[in-house]
């Protein structure tokens, strides 16, 4: 059965780092690009970043470009996202998620609360 | 960056109604459209790849048409379970852009 677990959301400062952490089960990890998507609270979604399989090759939206990175560790099965310099518009439910291009699964989500 | 604009934001329709949301890319995706149901506290469900294609498991009822810069999604027989939110999303380039999203109700 797939899985992703997230962790690591939780209440950080303005200015403060957080880095989030998915677990993956079920599947064969390293043959897959893998995607960060996050939802503001009442909101849409919003793609944040991707990875690709060997996580050679990282892409994100400009929102994350320069204070977000995405990094995988195939031995372990687990993808990163490190995050700094925070603001209040990162709150947000953080997903991870198979594929690329076209995520196919997803995990629960992890929250982000950024507030003084 | 491709713009989707999604309509309508919500609707509302009766079990058995057929359902239809559009979206429109701001440039040619060709055929690199999916489509996502929301329900409310839980996590995306892909429901609709590459335009047309439905996946495993989806029921028929789902489908999805179109290229280029325009893109439709119907439910043919609305269902009290396909209460959610729905978002297409484009991956034409090495970025993802996700619609705005449309809140189907039950009237």
């Amino acid at each position: 059965e797939v899985q992703l677990l997230e962790s690591g959301g939780g209440l950080v400062h303005p200015g403060g780092s957080l880095r989030l952490s998915c677990a993956a089960s079920g599947f064969t990890f390293s043959s897959y690009g893998m995607s960060w998507v996050r939802q503001a609270p009442g909101k849409g979604l919003k793609w944040v970043s991707a990875i690709s399989g060997n996580g050679v090759n990282t892409y994100y939206a400009d929102s994350a470009k320069g204070r977000f990175t995405i990094s995988r560790d195939n031995s372990k099965k687990i993808l990163y996202l490190q995050m700094t310099s925070l603001r209040a518009e990162d709150t947000a439910v953080y997903y991870c998620a198979r594929g690329r291009s076209s995520p196919g699964f997803w995990g629960q989500g992890t929250l982000v609360t950024v507030s003084s | 960056d491709i713009q989707m604009t999604q309509s309508p934001s919500s609707l509302s329709a009766s079990v058995g109604d057929r359902v239809t949301i559009t979206c429109q890319a701001s440039q040619d995706i060709s055929n690199y459209l999916n489509w996502y149901q929301q329900k409310p506290g839980k996590a995306p469900k892909l429901l609709i790849y590459d335009a047309s294609n439905l996946e495993t498991g989806v029921p028929s009822r789902f489908s999805g048409s179109g290229s280029g810069t325009d893109f439709t999604f119907t439910i043919s027989s609305l269902q009290p379970e396909d209460i959610a939110t729905y978002y297409c999303q484009q991956y034409d380039n090495s970025l993802v852009t996700f619609g705005g999203g449309t809140k189907v109700e039950i009237k």
